[in-house]
């Protein structure tokens, strides 16, 4: 089976910190994404990675940036976080070019920032 | 650009009862429709996939059906149960063959026993 772990559930952060949260597939899945949700928004794709390195920007890209040095690691970085990054963070995995593959999703990080 | 609805966006049951969750979507050239599931707190989990060439899909008590043309399709939950109660979601490809995906907004199910 496919695993996506987060390496928090849950993290309480300052305005200002600067916040990490990690993410990790065993699958050697090419395609990682990150979202966030949140009440009465949906899922909302902040960044998407389609390789080592590479990254594409999603919808709300605006107050985060990314790091994949690995295939298997995608970081999601708030550099100055605000309280209105408070939110539920969630991280997906897909292995390219198929139809018939999903995404597997992470148990999420919910995020509160103070 | 593709959007994804999903109405009501909630829904309170006796158990037992036959349900069917609806999803519409506004471009029609996907090759393919997933319903997730989201319990509180949670991730989500993949519950079926629809290819383009299919018609519907089934998963035990689970069957979807796609309707491209309409622009449709429903997760039909037979004889359903406390443990069903949960969010639900669809999803379709975003449009030119991304691998990014576009969800509805979810319908959280409660099943009352």
């Amino acid at each position: 089976d496919v695993k996506v772990t987060q390496s928090s559930r849950y993290l309480v952060k300052r305005t200002g910190e600067k916040v990490f949260l990690e993410c990790v597939q065993d699958m050697d899945h090419e395609n990682m994404f990150w979202y966030r949700q949140d009440p009465g928004l949906g899922l909302r794709l902040i960044y998407f990675s389609y390789d080592v390195k590479m990254k594409e920007k999603g919808d709300i890209p605006e107050g985060y940036s990314v790091s994949r040095e690995k295939k298997e690691r995608f970081s999601l970085i708030l550099e100055s976080a605000s309280t209105n990054q408070t939110s539920m963070y969630l991280c997906a995995s897909r292995q390219t070019g198929s139809f018939v593959e999903t995404q597997y999703f992470g148990p999420g990080t919910r995020l509160l920032v103070l | 650009k593709q959007e994804v609805t999903q109405i009501p966006a909630a829904l309170s049951v006796p158990e037992g009862e036959n349900l069917v969750l609806n999803c519409s979507f506004t471009d029609s050239a996907i090759y393919n429709l997933q319903w997730f599931r989201q319990d509180p707190g949670k991730g989500l989990t993949s519950l079926l996939l629809i290819q383009s060439s299919q018609r519907e899909q089934t998963s035990g008590r689970l069957n979807a059906s796609l309707d491209k043309s309409s622009g449709r399709s429903t997760l039909y939950i037979a004889a359903s149960q406390p443990g069903d109660s949960a969010t639900y979601l669809c999803a379709v490809p975003a449009p030119g063959g991304s691998e990014k995906l576009v969800f509805g907004k979810g319908m959280k199910l409660t099943v009352n026993p």
